[in-house]
């Protein structure tokens, strides 16, 4: 089974600031996918960003960006020019390929943005 | 494009009371997903269908629960009877078909059950 970890339960940045979210997870597999997610007050989840194992260019979209460390099992989230409309809950969360489509969930890192 | 259409939003019920969580996957996804969202446990996936069938329910709590998909375009989550400790965000997510993982599952807005 995977698992997950989010060891930043809170983080904030400065609006216009950079901030980077930390997660790093455990897989017995070898091609599988990672994303990002968001979930704001309003309680929607969010796609924000996925990764590809398999690919060694780290994912970007717009402000937000990957840095995949496949062998330190690592997928950490770097938000540039923080918006206010940023701030949110974030939750990483690795599925593993092949039949077991599961999607496995970290505990979440609250992200504030100041002003 | 309609999203993941979850319906109540909100259901507020007594203990005990037989609760039923409805949910519209995106048209064209084949796999549906319901999850719990706590305080205390994250979010955690209860059971997940591909074309209709249970692929694996091994996160459904207990006999209380249950989830059903008559169909390709609805799916239900059933609790009874209903307990205070069931009160959760439930959401239901839907994906493309299996062997396309790296498409994302699209969430509902969730329903806030609140068991009294």
């Amino acid at each position: 089974a995977q698992t997950v970890t989010q060891s930043q339960p809170e983080m904030s940045v400065q609006e216009a600031e950079t901030v980077t979210l930390s997660c790093t997870y455990d897989t017995s597999e070898s091609d599988y996918y990672l994303f990002w997610y968001k979930q704001p007050p309003s309680r929607q989840m969010i796609l924000v960003i996925r990764q590809e194992a398999y690919k060694q260019q780290n994912a970007t979209e717009n402000r937000f960006s990957v840095n995949f460390q496949k062998a330190a099992k690592s997928f950490s989230l770097k938000i540039s020019d923080s918006q206010l409309g940023d701030a949110a809950m974030y939750f990483c969360a690795p599925h593993s390929g092949g039949s077991n489509y599961k999607l496995t969930f970290g505990k979440g890192t609250l992200l504030t943005v100041n002003p | 494009d309609a999203g993941v259409i979850q319906s109540p939003r909100h259901e507020v019920t007594e203990m005990g009371q037989e609760v039923t969580l409805r949910c519209k996957p995106i048209s064209g996804h084949n796999s549906l997903f319901w999850y719990r969202q706590t305080m205390m446990r994250g979010l955690e996936l209860l059971i997940y269908f591909n074309n209709n069938v249970p692929i694996d329910d091994s996160g459904m709590p207990e006999d209380r629960f249950s989830a059903k998909m008559p169909n390709a375009s609805f799916s239900t989550l059933k609790i009874q009877p209903s307990e205070p400790r069931d009160s959760a965000v439930y959401f239901c997510a839907s994906s493309p078909p299996l062997g396309s993982p790296n498409q994302p599952q699209h969430f509902g807005d969730g329903t806030r059950l609140s068991i009294l």
